[in-house]
């Protein structure tokens, strides 16, 4: 079965400092995964996928198999960061629906 | 190009009603999908279609959830009758043959 696991629900950090959003997910093929947020009073969007492995917004996020981890970084958060991040992970051949995390929402202070 | 469209945008109702969301995805988009985001999760599949057929509907509880895309473009969900646990925000997406999904604002349910 898939599962993605977001082990924090609130992340707070002043701006400037490093960011790292933890993702670990549980699949048993060849996974897709992906990083959506959602900014206040937006819809849902994505940010990024492993596949493209390029940064968006500064963000990175790299694919570790032998982990099972698909952890977001920045190395210096900006207060437009703040936001609700997802971490989703997509089926195999024929289905391509997402599963999601829970969530984690990032607060970046002055 | 215009986003996916949904409404209403709100929604309160009592239990045992029922209730009925419209989504329109992007033109061109073959593939559509319903989730359920209840307050403090990340989005649930509902059901998957591809054009008018289903694609995966193994979430959708099927006693009192029903979809359907008649036509291939906009899709309704209807849940009769509703339950409190029904409450949450439901997301329509849509996809171009399986790639990036774009989702619409959502629809806040409320059952009392």
């Amino acid at each position: 079965a898939q599962r993605v696991t977001q082990p924090e629900k609130l992340l707070s950090v002043f701006k400037g400092a490093p960011v790292e959003l933890k993702c670990n997910y549980s699949y048993s093929g060849s996974p897709e995964l992906f990083w959506y947020v959602q900014y206040s009073r937006q819809r849902l969007q994505l940010l990024l996928r492993h596949i493209s492995r390029e940064s968006i917004k500064g963000f990175t996020a790299d694919l570790n198999k032998g982990e099972t981890s698909f952890h977001l970084k920045k190395p210096f958060a900006q207060e437009e960061d703040s936001a609700m991040y997802y971490c989703a992970l997509g089926g195999g051949t024929g289905r391509r629906a997402l599963t999601f995390g829970s969530g984690t929402r990032l607060q970046v202070q002055p | 190009e215009a986003g996916v469209a949904q409404s209403p945008r709100y929604k309160i109702i009592e239990k045992r009603q029922s209730v009925a969301f419209w989504c329109n995805p992007i033109s061109g988009h073959a593939t559509l999908y319903w989730y359920q985001q209840i307050l403090g999760q990340g989005p649930k599949l509902l059901i998957q279609f591809q054009n008018n057929g289903v694609v995966d509907d193994s979430q959708l509880p099927k006693d009192r959830f029903s979809a359907e895309r008649l036509k291939g473009v906009d899709s309704t969900l209807k849940i009769q009758p509703a339950k409190l646990e029904d409450s949450a925000v439901y997301l329509c997406a849509s996809s171009l043959l399986g790639n990036e999904q774009y989702f619409g604002p959502g629809t806040r349910l409320t059952v009392t």
